[in-house]
């Protein structure tokens, strides 16, 4: 079945620089992609949505990359601040299933004032 | 106002005893899902439901069963919880869309001692 890595497990920046969380995964035909933010206790929050094509898609502060050849989805948090410190999770939706979602290991992002 | 709302927020079972975790949701979404998450890890999927009055094996369904009695409501009932059972809990709903996106509770943390 599908498998999703993600990597780095933590990471640490500081604030004003950027932040760079990749996912690979091994389905080819898998057809969405979506990163996840989760702060401190609370509950993860939708950070996007990807469609299944190459792409790169702007939201607030962030890049998120999707490239299908080499199967990997990254997440590019331009000029981190202190309240982007949160996990970050990827997840996929497989070709087996079109409802199930295939989640990432995490990274623990801290930015440092 | 929260859409997904879980019950309760944290508990402390004994080894041994039957534990119910409940949720509900407002969205009017036909699927429910039940996560587990422990440190250091993603999200993998114990049990999850398209309909009222059933419910479908995930990834990880051993020692765990679940109920969804109607539309709104979908339980994670652990009969005989186990040390390794500690973990935080996530339920989520979705509408059975192709790629759809999933809105998650604020999670569970359970300790079983």
């Amino acid at each position: 079945g599908e498998q999703v890595e993600q990597r780095p497990p933590h990471l640490s920046v500081r604030e004003g620089d950027s932040a760079v969380i990749t996912c690979t995964y091994t389905d080819p035909n898998s057809y969405y992609f979506f990163w996840y933010k989760q702060e401190p206790g609370a509950s993860l929050q939708l950070l996007m949505k990807v469609f299944s094509s190459t792409e790169i898609n702007e939201g607030q502060g962030f890049t998120v990359l999707l490239n299908k050849k080499d199967k990997r989805l990254s997440l590019n948090l331009t000029a981190a601040h202190p309240g982007d410190s949160a996990a970050y999770f990827c997840a996929v939706t497989p070709s087996s299933g079109s409802w199930q979602l295939i989640f990432g290991s995490g990274t623990q992002l801290t930015v440092m004032p | 106002e929260a859409a997904v709302t879980q019950s309760p927020r944290s508990k402390v079972a004994v080894t041994g005893g039957k534990v119910t975790l409940s949720c509900h949701q407002t969205n009017n979404h036909d699927y429910m899902y039940w996560y587990r998450q422990d440190t250091g890890h993603g999200l993998r999927l114990i049990h999850y439901s398209y309909v009222a009055d059933s419910t479908e094996k995930g990834d990880i369904p051993d020692g765990y069963k679940a109920s969804r009695p109607s539309q709104e409501n979908f339980s994670l009932i652990l009969e005989l919880a186990s040390l390794s059972q500690t973990a935080v809990y996530f339920c989520a709903s979705s509408p059975p869309v192709s790629g759809n996106t999933l809105y998650f509770g604020e999670g569970s943390r359970l300790i079983v001692v």
